[in-house]
């Protein structure tokens, strides 16, 4: 399918131990969103991808999170020294400039042992 | 900055009747909104938008919003619910003058529909 594909779908780390999670966007999106959703919570902004402009990182948690774009296509999330409150499901979504809407991936759930 | 308020952690409806999912923002200049719902162990849907125009739109599955500018409000109904609309349901939205795509979401209002 043509969907957003986020990997690995789980993925269990001890504390301390660094992460990386994929997200491949659908082709053409221009914009790429990285969220995180606490068990039965609400979705947290963490930072989008638009274009080639800078990306906005206002909603980073802490200097531990960081991610890249490369080519305007895949993204990965890489959180260090993972802490127990790290776990959570990290969705990524893409959307297209002309649809606004936001096309979102299966999610990754870390779990920080 | 954008932020969006949904008042109701939970709803309970009986089925086949309406069902209201309110919503409220707070943006500096022209807001999206927008209305996705995320079923059990599925991920997060699109439902439906307002741009610009018209201040009630449809989506999909018969569900409809009402944007209300004067009270900053874009309420998610429906006329008539259903057991399967049981879901969690996220009001969303963009500044379209400050933000950028930044999109800010809701926590979310669990609908239970009963039979």
């Amino acid at each position: 399918g043509a969907g957003v594909s986020q990997s690995p779908s789980n993925k269990v780390t001890e504390k301390g131990k660094d992460v990386e999670l994929r997200c491949d966007p659908i082709s053409g999106h221009t914009a790429l969103y990285w969220y995180r959703q606490s068990l039965g919570q609400g979705l947290e902004f963490l930072i989008y991808f638009q274009g080639n402009s800078a990306p906005d990182k206002s909603g980073l948690p802490s200097d531990r999170f960081s991610a890249e774009r490369t080519g305007g296509s895949v993204s990965t999330l890489t959180i260090q020294r993972t802490q127990q409150e790290d776990s959570a499901v990290y969705l990524c979504a893409s959307s297209s400039p002309f649809y606004n809407e936001q096309f979102f991936g299966p999610g990754t759930r870390l779990t920080v042992l | 900055a954008q932020s969006v308020a949904q008042p109701e952690d939970q709803v309970n409806v009986a089925e086949g009747n309406p069902l209201t999912v309110k919503c409220t923002y707070s943006v500096s200049g022209n807001p999206y909104l927008f209305w996705y719902v995320q079923y059990p162990n599925r991920g997060l849907q699109f439902l439906l938008k307002y741009i610009t125009g018209d201040n009630l739109v449809k989506g999909s599955y018969g569900f409809e919003a009402e944007f209300n500018k004067s009270q900053t409000s874009f309420h998610l109904k429906k006329p008539s619910a259903l057991v399967s609309d049981s879901a969690l349901y996220f009001c969303a939205v963009r500044d379209m003058n400050t933000g950028g795509f930044k999109t800010i979401f809701g926590a979310g209002t669990r609908l239970f529909v009963k039979a």
